[in-house]
């Protein structure tokens, strides 16, 4: 089944302790994103990847890294959360980056940084 | 930059009525796609309908219909014979068709509109 897979699916950890979200496809998509929903400000980008070891910034990079060492993984790096990073977080890929391709969610995780 | 802006944070419908949810959007740009994705209390992000600005035909799905107006910016999503099923927030998201260097190709979304159903 054509798929992306996040993992965890819920996260509670404490503030400054360093944590890893992964994120999966099985479609060989180039393009993969991670984006954070909050209540009231709908869902913004953190980072993207047109393909492998390619990676650029979205809107609210601060405090996150990523990485595309294979095509398809895109995990995303928490080196020391903090308390304002509580959010619910969903991976995103299509086959392309061109506007017109369809994008296939994650199912989300909730990470609560206490 | 471009913005989405959805004015309802929340509404209510009978279910089997009609209900239109509003999105308006400020860009400089002439092609992009605009979407309409719904999230029910599984978290899941659902593509409901997709409009490309190219075309003036409006996109329908079934049950959803969407009204673009380009010159003013708009794109409302209608939902006909409303059911349970429905209820969910709903996301307005434009993306651009133009690659302008970093930042391209993002989806930005709106803040969406928590939709009820009441039986």
């Amino acid at each position: 089944e054509a798929q992306v897979t996040q993992n965890p699916r819920y996260l509670i950890t404490v503030t400054g302790k360093k944590l890893t979200v992964t994120c999966s496809q099985n479609m060989n998509h180039e393009y993969m994103s991670w984006y954070r929903q909050d209540p009231g400000l709908g869902l913004r980008q953190i980072y993207y990847s047109m393909n492998v070891e390619v990676t650029d910034k979205g809107d609210v990079p601060e405090g996150y890294k990523v990485s595309r060492k294979e095509k398809r993984n895109f995990p995303l790096i928490l080196e020391s959360p903090s308390p304002n990073q509580t959010s619910l977080y969903f991976c995103a890929s299509s086959l392309s980056p061109r506007a017109n391709e369809k994008l296939f969610f994650g199912s989300g995780t909730q990470l609560s940084v206490l | 930059a471009q913005t989405v802006t959805q004015s309802q944070p929340e509404m209510s419908v009978q279910e089997a009525e009609t209900v239109t949810l509003s999105c308006t959007y400020d860009t400089s740009e002439s092609d992009y796609y605009l979407f309409w994705y719904k999230q029910p209390p599984s978290r899941q992000m659902i593509l409901v309908i997709r409009q490309e600005a190219y075309k003036q035909q409006n996109a329908t799905e079934n049950r959803f219909s969407v009204n673009f107006q380009k010159a003013a910016k708009s794109f409302s999503l209608k939902i006909s014979d409303s059911q349970l099923g429905d209820a969910a927030m709903y996301f307005c998201a434009y993306r651009s068709a133009i690659y302008s260097g970093a930042g391209s190709y993002q989806l930005t979304f709106g803040k969406g509109t928590k939709l009820s159903v009441i039986p």
